[in-house]
């Protein structure tokens, strides 16, 4: 069965300091992965997308790898600020008799002044 | 460019009343989506069009229909609503079916 999981599913940190979200797939054949972030009562916006052969890719404090060996990636926030209070999804795409997009749940993050 | 723009913004419906959501995009993609996303699940895919002409069932199609009117247009309905169907709908657009999705900033469906 397709499926994305994250974890952990909510997460309070403090101003200034790094988090790390992770995403477990078993998506396949895989396309795509992609990182949005979705903030409270709007829809999400993408921060990053990965392909089979990358590694890892940044948005400003916004870093993600992936490992399509393990399917396993992870989103690293840097230097948080409160306005990375949001929710993060991880959506993997595949390619499976035309094509099929799978969201995970989403970490709530909450970042505290 | 106003992007993908999604028509009520709030909407509260009676068991059994029917109503159409509206969605529409200006940045010329060919793929269009309607999701909805309940409390704690990630979003759900209802119905797609992956080019103008063309529509197909996602996940949890039961109880809607679509029309895509035009390459800019990619309407929701329900015919007959139930309280099942209270949820945040989301349309999203991208070039093609494996690219980056943009999404609308929702309708919030009450069916009492």
């Amino acid at each position: 069965k397709n499926q994305v999981e994250q974890s952990p599913q909510s997460l309070i940190i403090l101003e200034g300091k790094n988090c790390t979200l992770q995403c477990n797939y078993t998506v396949s054949p895989f396309s795509n992965l992609r990182w949005y972030k979705q903030d409270t009562g709007r829809g999400p916006v993408s921060l990053t997308i990965m392909t089979f052969s990358e590694n890892t890719k940044s948005n400003g404090r916004y870093t993600a790898t992936l490992d399509a060996d393990t399917k396993q990636s992870s989103l690293h926030i840097t230097a948080s600020q409160l306005s990375d209070s949001a929710s993060y999804i991880c959506v993997v795409s595949a390619a499976i008799g035309g094509f099929k997009t799978i969201f995970g749940a989403g970490t709530r993050l909450f970042v505290k002044a | 460019n106003a992007g993908v723009t999604q028509t009520p913004k709030f909407q509260v419906l009676k068991t059994g009343q029917s109503m159409t959501l509206q969605c529409a995009q200006d940045m010329n993609h060919n793929s269009m989506y309607w999701y909805r996303q309940d409390p704690g699940m990630g979003l759900r895919l209802i119905y797609y069009s992956a080019s103008e002409g063309t529509t197909d069932k996602g996940e949890v199609p039961n109880g809607y229909n679509v029309s895509r009117l035009n390459k800019r247009e990619f309407s929701l309905r329900l015919e007959s609503a139930a309280p099942s169907q209270t949820s945040v709908y989301f349309c999203a657009s991208s070039r093609g079916p494996l690219d980056e999705q943009y999404f609308g900033p929702g309708t919030r469906l009450t069916v009492t």
